[in-house]
């Protein structure tokens, strides 16, 4: 009974190969996220969709991009993979009726760049 | 902005000792609370919560209370076990739809 499925579970691509990550939810949770987690730190948004509506944070590169095609699934495009994006990349979702509710994560996807 | 401050990198007591790792929050909205626990290799999940002051979550034997006046939400445990060797989130939300985190703690239990 997975909630949220972030697939692939391990990605390996090239430097400045374009790669997706995806996920897909199972809650019907209107808000979707996608964060980056690197070794020993915490999570850090890159974006969140509330329905269709896209909000990207001031700080995430221009080389990361989303799209959401319907309320299940969501995508993180990396246009041009640097080292430096090597990490874990996490999916999550939250309710807006439980606004101040539990945020569910996905297991993530460990992301390396050769 | 909102903020969390928690222990700081590792904690590393012996099985069946006590523990306390601490948080703290800023915020000028009324916010849940909550820690989440990432074992190695997946996502965060939710480990307890609190959503409004005075409340207290519990779970596999860790509290946390929701003190106001104090802006904090402490994890404690009377007797840690090994298999409780995780790192420890704290986090909030304020009903902006962002959950802010602190920057981890990671639990390791001697046996």
């Amino acid at each position: 009974d997975a909630m949220v499925i972030q697939n692939p579970r391990y990605q390996v691509t090239q430097f400045g190969k374009p790669v997706t990550l995806s996920c897909s939810q199972t809650l019907n949770h209107n808000v979707m996220y996608w964060y980056q987690q690197k070794s020993s730190q915490a999570p850090k948004l890159l974006f969140h969709y509330y329905d269709k509506d896209f909000n990207n944070e001031a700080d995430t590169p221009d080389n990361f991009q989303s799209r959401r095609p319907n309320t299940s699934f969501c995508f993180l495009d990396i246009r041009s993979p640097g080292l430096g994006d090597a990490a874990m990349y996490l999916c999550a979702t939250s309710s807006e009726a439980g606004v101040l509710d539990t945020q569910y994560f996905g297991p993530g996807t460990r992301l390396t760049v050769l | 902005g909102d903020s969390v401050v928690q222990t700081e990198g590792q904690v590393l007591p012996s099985e069946g000792d006590s523990l306390i790792v601490n948080c703290s929050y800023e915020t000028t909205q009324y916010p849940s609370l909550f820690w989440y626990v990432q074992y190695p290799g997946e996502g965060p999940q939710l480990h307890l919560k609190a959503m409004k002051a005075n409340d207290k979550g519990r779970n596999k034997g860790f509290e946390a209370m929701y003190r106001k006046e104090t802006t904090s939400f402490h994890l404690e445990k009377d007797s840690v076990q090994e298999s409780d060797s995780a790192v420890y989130f704290c986090a909030l939300t304020s009903g902006t739809y962002k959950y802010i985190f602190g920057t981890g703690t990671r639990l390791k239990v001697l046996a």
